[in-house]
């Protein structure tokens, strides 16, 4: 298996754009996680799934952010409109006992 | 709530030594805990995973240990090397949630 896999890398957009991150979890792994990673804050849950149904959504900052999983293999993270706060690295993890992290989608808004 | 902390918040050896990273944890109800490594600009990296029932868990020159009455683990890192250099970070599973600490940041000098 490849791993978590995300898309894009990178990316930089300017305020007031929609921002879309995906996910490709591991084959067979039936808990999907969405983190923001930044220097003040650390590791931030935003959401988390179970067999592709959000269990919870607490962390998610806003009603700008939105995250669906239509399958288990594909999540994406949603940000309308985004703002320079929503900057940092977002990482999708993937689990079925032991927790697996993709590279990070590193988001720039300007 | 479950929070989790982890001391010191950085560290800084000469090569050969041998290191404790310490990892305390709010609620002892946890599922297991795992700890990671993170190289600046990557994704993280599963190091060990300790089951709620285990006591110690060991690879190569790692070896965690758990705690739970005490909510504490501790990762030990055996004859340092400059490629140890890199954050480390536990994480425990609360309920579904997979919960992080603040991590220690290792730097190993020739």
């Amino acid at each position: 298996d490849a791993g978590v896999i995300q898309s894009p890398r990178h990316e930089v957009t300017e305020m007031g754009q929609e921002v879309t991150l995906r996910c490709k979890p591991i084959s067979g792994h039936n808990s999907l996680f969405w983190y923001r990673q930044t220097m003040m804050r650390g590791l931030e849950l935003l959401i988390y799934f179970n067999n592709n149904v959000p269990i919870d959504d607490s962390g998610m900052p806003e009603d700008r952010f939105s995250a669906k999983m239509p399958n288990a293999s594909f999540s994406t993270l949603k940000i309308q409109p985004s703002e320079p706060r929503d900057s940092a690295v977002y990482f999708c993890a993937s689990r079925e006992t032991r927790a697996f992290f993709g590279q990070g989608t590193r988001l720039t808004v300007v | 709530k479950q929070e989790v902390t982890q001391i010191p918040a950085a560290l800084s050896v000469p090569e050969g030594e041998n290191l404790v990273l310490n990892c305390s944890f709010t609620d002892s109800a946890i599922y297991n805990l795992q700890w990671f490594r993170q190289d600046p600009g990557k994704g993280l990296t599963s190091l060990l995973l300790i089951q709620s029932s285990q006591r110690e868990q060991t690879s190569g020159r790692l070896n965690a240990s758990l705690d739970k009455s005490s909510g504490r683990s501790t990762l030990y890192i055996a004859a340092s090397q400059p490629g140890d250099s890199a954050t480390y970070l536990c994480a425990v599973t609360d309920t579904d949630k997979l919960i992080f600490g603040t991590g220690t940041r290792l730097q190993v000098f020739p």
